[in-house]
């Protein structure tokens, strides 16, 4: 079954402002990425966090990691209009051979 | 300079003929893998292979079979094409035994089965 779970399934703010995604997940973890997806192309590796750290940065972007409540966020500061895409959180389990169980995505656009 | 390549880009092709989908990554990884994404862009893995071994296989029907001739490559192969399976294939590769974990994608086979 499908494992995570994105909210919001779809956002659209204005450049310059702050966007904040969700992820939930159902089972232990070892890791948990998050992805960029632009329309029509392949996805694109943003960031890991390990089960046990809580927090991470990566230029613009800031992810967090609860693992008691089982999920994580992914905020990205001062969006572009560049940042149109789909985002997807993936979770690799441990002992998974490094299979990613990916979420259901939420559609960012960021308008001028 | 493409990292994870694959072909074609584009398949269209009628119910109940055979296709192959070929990928390869010119990264030196040890793993690579297979992604079907479909219409609602809902990612699903389907078989991994680690230095030509299978190491993931899904529960994918039978008429989809793998097949890495080395670590360079993983080609898919299907069988009896049926309408459902009309969809977004993507490859990815990964350094497995270093520990990284991240996965590097391939533009995508857009299949479309009629």
């Amino acid at each position: 079954s499908q494992q995570g779970e994105e909210d919001p399934q779809a956002l659209s703010i204005q450049e310059g402002e702050n966007a904040t995604m969700n992820c939930s997940y159902k089972t232990s973890i070892n890791n948990l990425q998050w992805y960029r997806q632009n329309s029509g192309r392949g996805l694109v590796h943003l960031i890991l966090i390990r089960s046990n750290e809580r927090e991470k940065h990566s230029g613009r972007l800031r992810v967090t990691l609860d693992t008691s409540k089982k999920s994580s966020s992914l905020l990205i500061t001062a969006s572009r209009a560049a940042d149109t895409a789909s985002y997807f959180c993936a979770t690799d389990a441990w002992g998974g051979g490094n299979k990613l169980t990916f979420g259901t995505g939420t559609q960012l656009k960021v308008e001028l | 300079d493409t990292a994870v390549s694959q072909t074609p880009k584009y398949l269209v092709t009628q119910m109940g003929n055979d296709k192959s989908i070929k990928c390869e990554q010119n990264l030196g990884h040890d793993t690579m893998y297979w992604y079907k994404q479909d219409s609602k862009k809902f990612l699903k893995i389907m078989f991994s292979y680690n230095n030509k071994e299978l190491i993931i296989n899904e529960t994918v029907p039978n008429r989809f079979s793998p097949k890495s001739p080395d670590k360079a490559h993983l080609n898919l192969h299907i069988n009896s094409l049926e309408l459902g399976d009309s969809a977004v294939y993507f490859c990815a590769s990964s350094l497995l035994r270093e520990g990284r974990e991240t996965q590097y994608f391939g533009p995508g086979t857009r299949l479309l089965v009629l």
